[in-house]
């Protein structure tokens, strides 16, 4: 079983309407983000979350919002999608007593916005 | 405002070839450099590179980081076509926010 799960891999919405990406992780990390990745741009953060009470903006973080409902869940939220959001949004985590450093991702969430 | 730049953009070399791939980084505070490989979809983990001058090698692939020069480079010697993906390297600051760069894309051809 994977340890980083997203959901859904794939959604194709409409302008306006609200979407939600989910997240969990069985690996036991305390740290988890949300990127999404444009051709050409790389991967972006959009938020980043050190524990269940601890939530960050990232460098992209408008029009998007973020739960941490438990340690194993993310969820990412845009509230009112737009064209210019289709992407491939991935979620990671990463393990602070490890160092924090590596991170692992879930399989991406494929974002088409019409 | 921190970035990460990877150089050459797209690559493409016959099966056999040794590649060098770039990576130049402008962080405030920086940690550490990551190296990452992503085929089809997720990146996974290659290397993570903290002090200069110490290569860490996986293989055919191998990476060393230059301080002074605020770089780094991912080797990988006679290429196969399973080399084929692109390979993003991102660095790391004090807070263990990653700074991502756009990625070279290596095309390994039989």
């Amino acid at each position: 079983d994977a340890d980083v799960t997203q959901t859904p891999r794939n959604r194709i919405t409409k302008t306006g309407k609200r979407i939600m990406l989910e997240c969990s992780q069985t690996k036991g990390h305390d740290r988890m983000y949300w990127y999404r990745q444009d051709p050409g741009l790389g991967l972006r953060l959009i938020y980043y979350s050190f524990d269940v009470k601890d939530i960050n903006k990232g460098e992209i973080s408008d029009g998007y919002s973020v739960s941490r409902q438990a340690q194993a869940k993310f969820s990412l939220s845009l509230e009112s999608a737009i064209p210019n959001q289709t992407a491939l949004y991935f979620c990671a985590t990463s393990d602070w007593l490890a160092g924090g450093s590596e991170q692992f991702f879930g399989p991406g969430t494929r974002l088409t916005v019409l | 405002e921190d970035k990460v730049v990877q150089s050459p953009l797209s690559l493409v070399v016959h099966e056999g070839d040794t590649v060098t791939l770039n990576c130049s980084y402008e962080v405030t505070n920086f940690r550490s450099l990551l190296w990452y490989k992503q085929e089809k979809k997720a990146p996974t983990f290659l290397f993570m590179l903290t002090s200069s001058g110490i290569e860490k090698k996986s293989g055919r692939l191998s990476s060393i980081l230059d301080k002074k020069e605020l770089s780094s480079i991912l080797n990988i010697t006679a290429t196969q076509t399973g080399d084929s993906a692109i390979y993003l390297c991102a660095a790391m600051d004090s807070n263990y926010q990653l700074i991502w760069g756009a990625g070279t894309k290596l095309i390994i051809k039989p």
